[in-house]
């Protein structure tokens, strides 16, 4: 079954303490993103891949690094959680820009609260 | 920089009745998509709808369909004859072409009444 699979789907942790939330893909796709849900503002990117070791920033980056050594893994890491990056979490996939008419692929996103 | 607008924070319609979601949007692309997403208590993110841009044919699936005015920069959702199982928030969402970013509005909570 073609799928976005992200873990933990829930976590409660302190502030200052690392964390990575992991996302992984079956489907063979170059591109890889992650977003953050927050009540009132929707979805906004928080950093994006194109390809293996291809990342860059989306909208709101700060506080969060990722990684693409595997065309198939983009883990989430947090390296000193703050209360603000309190939020609901989403990896998706898709293929290249341009090679299809546009469809992201979502994980069922992973809940992270910051005391 | 584009944005997307859903002025319509929640909205309530009976069962087997039909209700029009709204969206705007602000751009100075040409080419691009537009998208309805739809958010159930489940939290996943399930795509309702896709409209392409260049297509003047408004899109239809089932009892989802758009009423896409590109010169207005609006995209609504109509959804006909409401089910239960519609009860959910419901996100449109822009993407310029060949760049998979997807800038999203800040929601509608629809509720649909037994």
């Amino acid at each position: 079954e073609a799928q976005v699979t992200q873990n933990p789907r829930y976590l409660i942790t302190v502030t200052g303490k690392k964390l990575t939330v992991t996302c992984s893909q079956n489907m063979n796709h170059e591109y890889m993103s992650w977003y953050r849900q927050d009540p009132g503002l929707g979805l906004r990117q928080i950093y994006y891949s194109m390809n293996v070791e291809v990342t860059d920033k989306g909208d709101v980056p700060e506080g969060y690094k990722v990684s693409r050594k595997e065309k198939r893994n983009f883990p989430l890491i947090l390296e000193s959680p703050s209360p603000n990056q309190t939020s609901l979490y989403f990896c998706a996939s898709s293929f290249t820009p341009g090679r299809y008419t546009g469809e992201l692929f979502f994980g069922e996103g992973s809940r992270l609260t910051v005391l | 920089a584009q944005t997307v607008t859903q002025s319509q924070p929640e909205m309530s319609v009976q069962e087997a009745e039909t209700v029009t979601l709204s969206c705007t949007y602000d751009t100075s692309e040409n080419n691009y998509y537009l998208f309805w997403y739809k958010q159930p208590p489940s939290r996943q993110m399930i795509l309702v709808i896709r409209q392409e841009a260049y297509k003047q044919q408004n899109a239809t699936e089932n009892r989802f369909s758009v009423n896409f005015q590109k010169a207005a920069k609006s995209f609504s959702l109509k959804i006909s004859d409401s089910q239960l199982g519609d009860t959910a928030m419901y996100f449109c969402a822009f993407m310029k072409h060949a760049t998979n970013k997807l800038i999203f509005g800040t929601g509608t909570l629809l509720a649909v009444q037994p």
